[in-house]
């Protein structure tokens, strides 16, 4: 079985221009979050989905950061325009419906440097 | 919100050696997560925690939890070149408090033969 996929594997932009990362969950899994690890700092939450809906999105930085996930499949972040502080990780992971919350499954992360 | 802090952040050992990973958290929590990272690569999960004093060992890695005193420790015995990677404990909170995984900041762990 597949695990998370996540692409790009690394990005590098300059500040102000649009970066659009994909990730594509584990098959049959409803549940998808996004989160982000700044350098040195911890792995922090930004948005959950139940398939294409957003449960909660409370660790959205900004405005400039869009999620989306039509047909409930895989899902974009897209960072426009980007800040030098958009800089870190970008991890995705998923989960089935029946375990819910607790058995999350991580993908490699994209790894975004703005210049 | 749920706070986790590990420390350290940094930590270099040398072969053979022990040491031991902390992990704090601020409030009550339904799990506790143990995780390892290389480099390109996904989180790979380690131990799942449910409840006090429990306890789980695998190879050179032990992992135990602490409920009252709200702490995890990740037990390195004997470190090898390839336990070399970042580590990363994780809680999820009561059902109240999301759905969400909070992370502590990892420790990267340099094992030098």
């Amino acid at each position: 079985e597949a695990g998370v996929t996540q692409f790009p594997s690394h990005s590098v932009i300059e500040k102000g221009q649009t970066v659009t990362l994909r990730c594509d969950p584990i098959s049959g899994h409803d549940n998808l979050y996004w989160y982000r690890r700044v350098m040195g700092k911890e792995i922090k939450f930004l948005l959950h989905f139940v398939k294409e809906s957003k449960q909660d999105e409370s660790g959205m930085p900004n405005n400039r950061f869009l999620a989306e996930r039509t047909g409930g499949t895989y899902s974009t972040l897209k960072v426009q325009p980007a800040e030098l502080e958009d800089s870190g990780v970008y991890f995705c992971a998923s989960s089935h419906t029946l375990q819910g919350r607790y058995e999350q499954y991580f993908g490699p992360g994209t790894r975004l440097t703005v210049t | 919100e749920l706070k986790v802090e590990q420390n350290p952040l940094f930590l270099s050992m040398q072969e053979g050696k022990n040491y031991t990973i902390y992990c704090n958290y601020s409030t009550t929590s339904d799990r506790l997560y143990w995780y390892r990272q290389d480099p390109g690569k996904s989180l790979e999960s380690l131990f799942v925690l449910l409840s006090n004093g429990a306890v789980k060992q695998e190879g050179r890695l032990m992992a135990s939890l602490d409920t009252k005193a709200r702490l995890s420790t990740l037990h390195i015995t004997a470190a090898v070149h390839d336990l070399s990677a970042t580590y990363f404990c994780a809680v999820v909170g009561l059902a109240n408090t999301g759905n969400q995984f909070y992370f502590g900041t990892g420790t990267s762990l340099t094992v030098i033969p």
